[in-house]
């Protein structure tokens, strides 16, 4: 099954690390992206092939892998960080793509 | 600077065609796949496809597939989304999407969105 599951909203206080979890079988084999949005904004990739950040994302956002789950940890929250995260994940091709249902983050 | 700039807004009647654009600059658009997401209001993306403009090779979402016509205009760097009979449930906000040729298969460089709204 190629779902992706993320729970609808995680909470953090200001200063703390939040933990954003994706779990489904083809994380097993395939790699997992992370999406941040902000309210009227497009996405923006955070991390790629589980654990790698693209030129210019903080070092504060960090993917790991395990089986089946994969999760996306924001170290040091700020307001700022108040967004949806989306995990996403394809076939061996890349060509199909699921998402994750998006998780908010809201802090406190 | 690699940008992917959408057509604008548009406000259409169930039963109506549309075609919604997307054009790429700041890079060789025939070398990397472009994909379409939908956002309905209020709620998570969803994928609906991709083509590589190169050749028009074009993956749909099953559930996509037959719902909607992904295309491109190489000549003007320009990918397309078109529906050929609006439906009220497509109403939603569109993204089109470069997939990375470097950074896995993440999407690395997203349009503005076209909002989309149906309604008799």
């Amino acid at each position: 099954s190629q779902e992706l599951t993320q729970p609808p909203s995680v909470s953090v206080s200001p200063g703390q690390t939040a933990r954003i979890t994706c779990s489904g079988d083809t994380l097993a084999k395939q790699y997992a992206y992370w999406y941040q949005q902000k309210p009227g904004q497009a996405p923006v990739l955070l991390i790629y092939n589980d654990n790698e950040r693209p030129s210019g994302i903080p070092q504060r956002f960090s993917g790991s892998s395990s089986g089946t789950t994969v999760t996306l940890t924001i170290s040091g929250v700020q307001a700022e960080a108040e967004a949806d995260y989306y995990c996403q994940s394809a076939d061996s091709t890349g060509t199909r793509v699921v998402f994750g249902g998006g998780t908010r983050l809201t802090v406190l | 600077e690699v940008q992917l700039v959408q057509s604008r807004a548009e406000v259409k009647k169930p039963g109506e065609s549309l075609r919604i654009s997307c054009k790429a600059s700041g890079y060789s658009f025939t070398n990397y796949w472009i994909g379409w997401v939908r956002q309905m209001p209020g709620k998570g993306l969803e994928w609906m496809g991709i083509l590589h403009p190169g050749d028009s090779d074009t993956i749909y979402t099953p559930s996509f597939q037959g719902q909607v016509t992904i295309s491109a205009d190489k000549s003007i760097n320009t990918a397309y989304l078109q529906w050929s009979s609006l439906k009220a449930s497509d109403t939603a906000l569109y993204y089109c999407a470069r997939r990375s040729e470097f950074l896995g298969y993440g999407m690395d460089v997203w349009g503005q969105g076209t909002t989309v709204t149906v309604s008799s």
